[in-house]
């Protein structure tokens, strides 16, 4: 089995600073690793995904994150967020395997750009 | 390219009620799951359907049932509603071929509300 635990239930920031969302996991088994994000009222939309390879992975709207293995870690970073950027957003683990395995998701980190 | 679409988008039911939601995956894909999103939480996995059958089941009771048609679409049954069962039901789809690495594409839910 997986968990997700994201440190910060809420993360205030004013536009163009940076931001820095957290996630660590534990696994027993490989996983893969996902940021998503939740618009209010709307559902969850994929930000980026690690699955193999280079350990920093970006969307194209800016984000980034970056997979610890030792620290087993996935934080979410912006250099320069947007008020446009509020929102929900929640870290996920996937079991790796050759089959489609469910999500687990964190509690979510709320985000919170103001001018 | 029509994404994951959800019926109903809201709905109000009384304790003890039955309700049927209703889900079509994206084009193309051939697995559903059905996630629980209570409030400030981050979503629950319910269950995957893929090929008609269940194939994974998450930590809910067996009032919670579901059901995948040959044209992949699917329906969530939730019996004997508690106050409890109040939450956003997301609908999700991928491939179940390639593995878990493939991208899990959400709904925009539908919000049951017990009273």
């Amino acid at each position: 089995a997986q968990s997700v635990t994201q440190l910060d239930s809420q993360v205030p920031v004013f536009e163009e600073a940076p931001v820095e969302l957290r996630c660590n996991y534990s696994s027993s088994v490989s996983v893969y690793l996902f940021w998503y994000v939740q618009y209010p009222n709307q559902g969850l939309q994929l930000l980026l995904k690690y699955l193999s390879g280079s350990t920093l992975v970006k969307s194209i709207n800016g984000f980034e994150a970056e997979f610890n293995k030792s620290q087993t870690s996935f934080h979410l970073r912006k250099p320069s967020v947007h008020i446009s950027d509020t929102a929900e957003y929640f870290c996920a683990v996937r079991e790796n395997s050759n089959s489609g395995y469910a999500l687990n998701f964190g509690k979510g980190t709320s985000l919170l750009v103001t001018p | 390219d029509a994404g994951v679409t959800q019926s109903p988008t809201h709905l109000i039911k009384t304790r003890g009620q039955q309700v049927t939601l209703r889900c079509s995956p994206k084009s193309g894909h051939d697995t559903v799951s059905w996630y629980q999103q209570a409030l400030g939480q981050g979503p629950q996995f319910i269950f995957q359907y893929y090929e008609e059958e269940e194939r994974q089941r998450g930590n809910f009771p067996d009032r919670f049932s579901g059901h995948q048609f040959p044209n992949y679409s699917s329906e969530l049954n939730v019996n004997a509603l508690l106050l409890g069962d109040s939450a956003l039901y997301l609908c999700a789809s991928s491939l179940f071929i390639g593995g878990s690495g493939n991208t899990i594409y959400f709904g925009e839910g539908s919000w049951l509300t017990v009273v």
